[in-house]
């Protein structure tokens, strides 16, 4: 089956580092990506991983590991605007079609 | 260059309705995905169109259905509506080949009542 994993809430300080995994278990694991959804909004883009290793863009990183079904998004220099919900979804390529299973996405409180 | 538009934006209906959502793509993109997501939830995966046909499909049922016009923007219809249906129905657009780059619009909030 396919299932993704991942905290329903956590809490950090301004300044700090935060880290929130993910587990997944899929068939068809075609890339990895990672979402920042304000409330009330849209899922925005953060990170993109389809190879095992660490992906840096500014204050955030991703890291995978395909054989472990794991990923983490790395949030560094936490600002008050980062908190927000971040929702990690596995690609799935089935029948030459993609297809996105998302998590229930973790809540982040940045704490001033 | 436009983004992912949809409308409309709330949505009030009774139960046993129907109702029609729609969505533009972004500029060059020819593919689109329909999720719906439910309060404090991720977005659970509807159903996807490409070449205005039905490529994929999540576990939703028949009352879900959709359709793709030639220049490629989508409509979500969805029928006797259920209290359950209440969520907020995003559509995302992508290219086709280039699946990564999948650009969400803002959504349409549903409200079933």
């Amino acid at each position: 089956g396919q299932n993704i994993d991942q905290p329903t809430e956590m809490t950090a300080t301004e300044g700090a580092i935060v880290q929130i995994n993910c587990t997944y278990q899929t068939s068809g694991f075609n890339g990895l990506f990672w979402y920042q959804q304000h409330a009330g909004e849209a899922p925005t883009f953060l990170s993109y991983n389809v190879l095992d290793g660490l992906e840096e863009k500014g204050r955030f990183s991703s890291f995978l590991s395909r054989s472990k079904g794991y990923s983490y998004l790395l949030l560094k220099e936490l600002q008050m605007k980062d908190s927000a919900s971040y929702l990690c979804a596995v690609r799935d390529l089935t029948s030459g079609t993609y297809k996105y299973i998302f998590g229930t996405g973790t809540r982040l409180k940045v704490l001033a | 260059d436009a983004g992912v538009t949809q409308s409309p934006t709330h949505l009030i209906k009774t139960r046993g309705q129907q109702v029609t959502l729609r969505c533009s793509p972004k500029s060059g993109h020819d593919t689109v995905s329909w999720y719906q997501q439910a309060l404090g939830q991720g977005p659970q995966f509807i159903f996807q169109y490409y070449e205005e046909e039905e490529r994929q499909r999540g576990n939703f049922p028949d009352r879900f259905s959709g359709h793709q016009f030639p220049n490629y923007s989508s409509e979500l219809n969805v029928n006797a509506l259920l209290l359950g249906d209440s969520a907020l129905y995003l559509c995302a657009s992508s290219l086709r080949g280039r699946g990564y780059e999948q650009y969400f619009g803002p959504g349409t909030r549903l409200t079933v009542t």
